[in-house]
């Protein structure tokens, strides 16, 4: 399909291992976002990339969390040394363009992945 | 408190009814969305707007800029609207999405 695509959609592990959360964005869209929605929680943003430009980590919530984009693609988020509150389900959305004042475009998300630390 | 806070949290309706979702937010924004999401995880992108009105079938988003609200109306609502309903604003500041926590609604036939 033409959306944006998150793998896997559900990951079950041990506290204390690292994990690795995949975001396929829509062809062409030059803006990535990863939040977080932790149970009963809103939504959190996590990280935004946008093009070549250094990403915005400013959401992340600890030096365990860290959030490559490859070839201005997919994404991959790691989480190293998991701890269960990072229990939640982690959405991966996409852009044309930065939602800046000189964009007008919507975010597209993903079905996001479902993590569930024991 | 919330930046952006919805009300009401929890909403039942029958089949049929006229549905109002309440978004009020006390940051500068530049945009706001209205998103739904579906019992199985997946969010879908139904409004983005930063004035005015807008109408997509059944569904109309209304914004005061100047009273910083915004409602979602859904008329003639029908079991397939059961979801969770999220208010979400692009920060003028941050250049990021404030969300509040969602309306969940079940609609009954």
């Amino acid at each position: 399909g033409a959306g944006v695509s998150q793998s896997p959609s559900n990951k079950v592990t041990e506290k204390g291992k690292d994990v690795e959360l995949r975001c396929d964005p829509i062809s062409g869209h030059t803006a990535l976002y990863w939040y977080r929605q932790s149970l009963g929680q809103g939504l959190e943003f996590l990280i935004y990339f946008q093009g070549n430009s250094a990403p915005d980590k400013s959401g992340l919530p600890s030096d365990r969390f860290s959030a490559e984009r490859t070839g201005g693609s997919v994404s991959t988020l790691t989480i190293q040394r998991t701890q269960q509150e990072d229990s939640a389900v982690y959405l991966c959305a996409s852009s044309l363009e930065g939602s800046g004042l000189r964009s007008n475009q919507p975010q597209h998300f993903g079905d996001g992945t479902r993590l569930s630390i024991l | 408190k919330n930046e952006v806070e919805q009300s009401p949290q929890n909403l039942t309706a029958q089949e049929g009814e006229f549905i109002t979702i309440n978004c009020s937010y006390s940051v500068g924004i530049s945009a706001l969305h209205w998103l739904q999401q579906h019992p199985g995880g997946g969010i879908v992108s139904l409004f983005m707007l930063s004035s005015g009105k807008k109408k997509h079938g059944r569904l109309i988003a209304t914004i005061n800029i100047q009273e910083k609200h915004s409602s979602l109306h859904i008329t003639a609502s029908h079991p397939r609207d059961s979801a969770v309903y999220i208010c979400a604003v692009l920060s003028y500041n941050t250049d990021k999405l404030i969300f509040g926590t969602g309306t969940r609604l079940q609609v009954f036939p």
